[in-house]
């Protein structure tokens, strides 16, 4: 099973900030996912990726899959980013078939004015 | 744009009862997933199905069963619940995922409390 490891478990910065938020795994993976969850629960998909990086506006996602380590940027930061940040991984398998994704605990990130 | 949406946001019911949390999605997806949340442990996979009446246990099955009679609707069953089951519970669906990058979509969630 993977163990899904995110850092930290808190960040409140000022708006503006260039923020990073951390996400290790223990296991080889096909994809990982970064999502992002606002006060009330809905949760939505920022990125998937496989390798490399992907940019959308202030949001940038990297990969190592040799290190085992994602990280999810945000530049410019402000208040509105405020939320939780997931990383969540689905594990590399063999033959295709739906799985479930294995989450970390979730960064709760805090922007302020 | 892909809705899933699940029968209650808030949901309040007695121990030893049965209770039924619905998932419908509206886009043909052939997978769909149901979680819970909890404060320090993050989503946790319970069951997922990749097919109408297909169904796979996840991380933490015990307690729950689930029902795929049609593709657009995934149901979570607590056949007698217990306080322990009180939590946010979070239904998503994807396509059928031969390529490695699916997204899933999720539900706004169902908060149970179990008293």
């Amino acid at each position: 099973k993977n163990e899904v490891e995110q850092s930290p478990q808190n960040l409140t910065a000022q708006e503006g900030e260039f923020i990073t938020i951390n996400c290790s795994y223990s296991v080889g993976i096909s994809a990982l996912h970064w999502l992002q969850q606002h006060p009330g629960g809905g949760i939505v998909s920022l990125f998937m990726l496989s390798s490399g990086k992907k940019k959308h506006g202030r949001l940038i996602a990297t990969i190592n899959i040799q290190e085992k380590h994602s990280s999810l940027h945000i530049t410019a930061s402000h208040p509105r980013d405020s939320a939780v940040y997931i990383c969540a991984v689905r594990s590399r398998r063999f033959g295709g078939g739906a799985d479930g994704l294995t989450f970390g605990k979730g960064t709760h990130l805090i922007i302020q004015p | 744009d892909v809705k899933v949406t699940q029968s209650s946001r808030y949901l309040v019911k007695r121990t030893g009862e049965k209770v039924f949390l619905e998932c419908v999605q509206d886009m043909d997806h052939e997978n769909m997933f149901w979680y819970r949340q909890d404060p320090g442990l993050g989503l946790r996979l319970i069951y997922f199905s990749y097919d109408v009446k297909m169904k796979e246990k996840g991380d933490i099955p015990e307690g729950y069963s689930v029902s795929r009679e049609k593709k657009e609707r995934f149901s979570l069953i607590l056949e007698s619940a217990s306080t322990n089951q009180t939590s946010m519970y979070l239904c998503a669906s994807s396509l059928w995922d031969f390529e490695p990058t699916d997204t899933q979509y999720f539900g706004p969630g169902t908060r149970l409390t179990v008293l």
